[in-house]
């Protein structure tokens, strides 16, 4: 297993154009999301996933799309980049949505992305 | 709303010496508590977590914490710390390990 893979590891984008962040997870895991990391405010929640077809805002969605179309990939889009963008940003996953016992999230490795 | 305080930004401790990083939270029911360790460039590794049954959890590299409901905190402890344990550490919040919310960190650093 691969485990929670991203692309690109680093990337640079120029005020107003658009990107996708890549994020796979080869674990038939159910739920997903994404977290942007900025010092000294450890990791914040953009948005996530409970399954394929079903997504939902977390903290800071702002300038931020997802889509989940199949179990394994849940890319996010940044619609036209701003300086404030630029963070780490880290996908997570886990087995289960729903149930009430505690399951870990694994996490990616992360993406560089700075905004120019 | 929820949220998670880290006290301490950076903490320093000599190699062999005991370590204590602070954790208190807020939250309106009854919390899954998490500890994740971060090495520099490296994505989130968990350290252990806490929903239910005993307080004291054991987690893996020897550490251990202590859940304590009347004071809203989830403790992270190691008898002796080594050099390859300096890194950052986060405390987190959230449901079922799901949505969590995240403390701002503690960078550890290891005295030789």
């Amino acid at each position: 297993n691969a485990g929670v893979t991203q692309t690109p590891k680093f990337q640079v984008l120029k005020t107003g154009q658009s990107m996708t962040l890549q994020c796979a997870q080869d674990m038939n895991h159910e739920y997903m999301s994404w977290y942007r990391q900025d010092p000294g405010m450890g990791l914040r929640l953009i948005h996530y996933s409970v399954g394929a077809g079903i997504t939902d805002q977390g903290e800071v969605p702002n300038g931020y799309n997802v889509s989940r179309s199949t179990t394994e990939d849940f890319p996010l889009r940044l619609l036209s980049a701003a300086p404030s963008q630029t963070s780490v940003y880290f996908c997570a996953s886990s087995y289960s949505a729903r149930s009430t016992i505690s399951y870990e999230q694994y996490f990616g490795p992360g993406t560089r992305l700075t905004v120019t | 709303a929820q949220s998670v305080t880290q006290p301490d930004i950076h903490i320093t401790v000599s190699e062999g010496a005991s370590l204590e990083l602070r954790c208190n939270y807020s939250y309106g029911a009854t919390p899954y508590l998490f500890w994740y360790v971060q090495s520099p460039g490296q994505g989130l590794q968990l350290l252990l977590k806490y929903f239910s049954g005993d307080t004291l959890v054991q987690g893996i590299k020897g550490f251990e914490a202590e859940f304590k409901r009347s004071q809203s905190s989830f403790n992270l402890r190691k008898p002796s710390v080594h050099w390859s344990d300096a890194a950052e550490y986060f405390c987190a919040v959230g449901e079922y390990g799901n949505k969590l919310v995240f403390g701002a960190g503690t960078i550890l650093r290891v005295k030789s």
